[in-house]
């Protein structure tokens, strides 16, 4: 079984100062993680992912994270946030196996970026 | 180039009614899967489909759920006897095989 644990719930943010949302994650078997973010009523949208190789992974929207796999985290970061990136974010994880491909999502962290 | 459409958006039930929510995926995309989503919590797997093969139903949080896929391109689930449980948004994702997942705006249902 696999689990994901975004412990802030509520970030506030001043505009262009940087910002970390911590994601940790516990599974048996080796998974790929992502983090998706969602806007108010609106669907998920992918940000970024991490399937092997370079453990620094860049996304769109300016953000990056990095996989480290012995604190078994996946934080997501980015250098100086905008107004437009107040949001709720996920961070999910899958199986690495061939077709359980389901996604574990945390809890989620609302970032607000305040002027 | 559409995305993940779901129909309907909203969706007011009294409780005992049974529901159909329906997702259409990206043209081509094989997989297909259902979340749950409660009010301040992340999405919760309910059920998954390869094609028209319903591969994983572990999700499902009762017998009233039941979801299809018959033709391996749209795909509708079915909430029987609906309870205030059940309302949350529901979403729907496909993917081409064990690739990024792309998630439609959901159905937000409210059961009274």
């Amino acid at each position: 079984a696999q689990s994901v644990t975004q412990l802030d719930s509520q970030v506030p943010v001043f505009e262009e100062a940087p910002v970390e949302l911590r994601c940790n994650y516990s599974s048996s078997v080796s998974v790929y993680l992502f983090w998706y973010v969602q806007y108010p009523n609106q669907g998920l949208q992918l940000l970024l992912k991490y399937l092997s190789g370079s453990t620094l992974v860049k996304g769109i929207n300016g953000f990056e994270a990095e996989f480290n796999k012995s604190q078994t985290s996946f934080h997501l970061r980015k250098p100086s946030v905008h107004i437009s990136d107040t949001a709720e974010y996920f961070c999910a994880v899958s199986d690495r196996n061939f077709g359980n491909e389901k996604l574990t999502f945390g809890t989620g962290t609302r970032l607000t970026i305040i002027p | 180039g559409a995305g993940v459409s779901q129909s309907p958006r909203y969706k007011v039930a009294k409780r005992g009614q049974d529901v159909a929510l329906r997702c259409d995926p990206i043209s081509g995309h094989v997989s297909l899967f259902w979340y749950q989503q409660a009010l301040g919590q992340g999405p919760e797997f309910l059920t998954y489909f390869q094609n028209e093969a319903q591969l994983d139903k572990s999700g499902l949080p009762s017998d009233r759920f039941f979801a299809e896929r018959p033709e391996g391109s749209v795909s509708t689930l079915k909430i029987q006897r609906t309870q205030q449980e059940d309302s949350a948004v529901y979403l729907c994702a496909s993917s081409g095989l064990q690739e990024t997942q792309y998630f439609g705006p959901g159905t937000r249902l409210l059961v009274l």
